[in-house]
């Protein structure tokens, strides 16, 4: 039944060590975004793929790269972990760009030590 | 650009009252407007949604009315249950192709029993 599945749910890494989280969907949706979550905030757009289209956020840091190998799947590599990178990453899928039903993953709490 | 403002920040009702959360938005071509329910340790759920060509939405218990004009959005939740409590989020959508949505800062909803 799942339709954006994020693996894994919990991800510890160490300071400055690179670190992969993954996204897949089964909605056969052109649009995958990944979002930061701190805690008692909302989502932060980090960037967006349409199809093998990238959209990078103004202010998202170089620190962060994604890559959408095909369309089910899409990765957030973050290649120098900060204390401040600490938070929940969502996947989200959508049909198209304009207006569509956003549908999210369950997330991956990702901890810095 | 856009941008939400969402009220209040927090409600705390009894099981079996109603609840009302509202949003604001600044970009009149914004054009559809999401509610999601985040609990705690998951992604965010849509809700119920509604686009600028409608006034009033139902689903349930669940309501959302859209006033162009003022440039305001609100959800109702009625008859609240224990389960209902969780985080919600707001949305709005630019009306532009390439654009992300803009969330608000979350209301955190406690049904009390």
């Amino acid at each position: 039944d799942a339709m954006v599945i994020q693996n894994p749910r919990y991800q510890v890494t160490q300071f400055g060590k690179p670190v992969t989280l993954s996204c897949s969907q089964t909605l056969n949706h052109n649009v995958m975004y990944w979002y930061q979550q701190k805690s008692s905030q909302a989502p932060k757009l980090l960037f967006h793929y349409y199809d093998k289209d990238f959209n990078n956020e103004a202010d998202t840091p170089d620190n962060f790269q994604s890559r959408r190998p095909n369309t089910s799947f899409c990765f957030l590599d973050i290649r120098s972990p900060g204390l401040g990178d600490a938070a929940m990453y969502l996947c989200a899928t959508s049909v198209g760009l304009s207006s569509y039903e956003q549908y999210f993953g369950p997330g991956t709490r990702l901890t810095v030590t | 650009g856009e941008n939400v403002e969402q009220h209040p920040s927090t409600l705390s009702v009894q099981e079996g009252d109603s609840a009302v959360i509202k949003c604001t938005y600044s970009d009149s071509a914004s054009n559809y407007f999401p509610w999601y329910k985040q609990e705690l340790g998951k992604g965010p759920q849509l809700i119920i949604d509604i686009r600028s060509n409608v006034g009033e939405k139902k689903d349930q218990r669940i309501a959302v009315t859209l006033n162009k004009t003022a440039k305001h959005f609100s959800l109702h939740i009625t008859e609240t249950q224990p389960e209902d409590s969780a985080v919600y989020f707001c949305a709005a959508h630019p009306g532009r192709a390439g654009t992300a949505l803009i969330f608000g800062k979350g209301t955190t909803l406690s049904v009390s029993s």
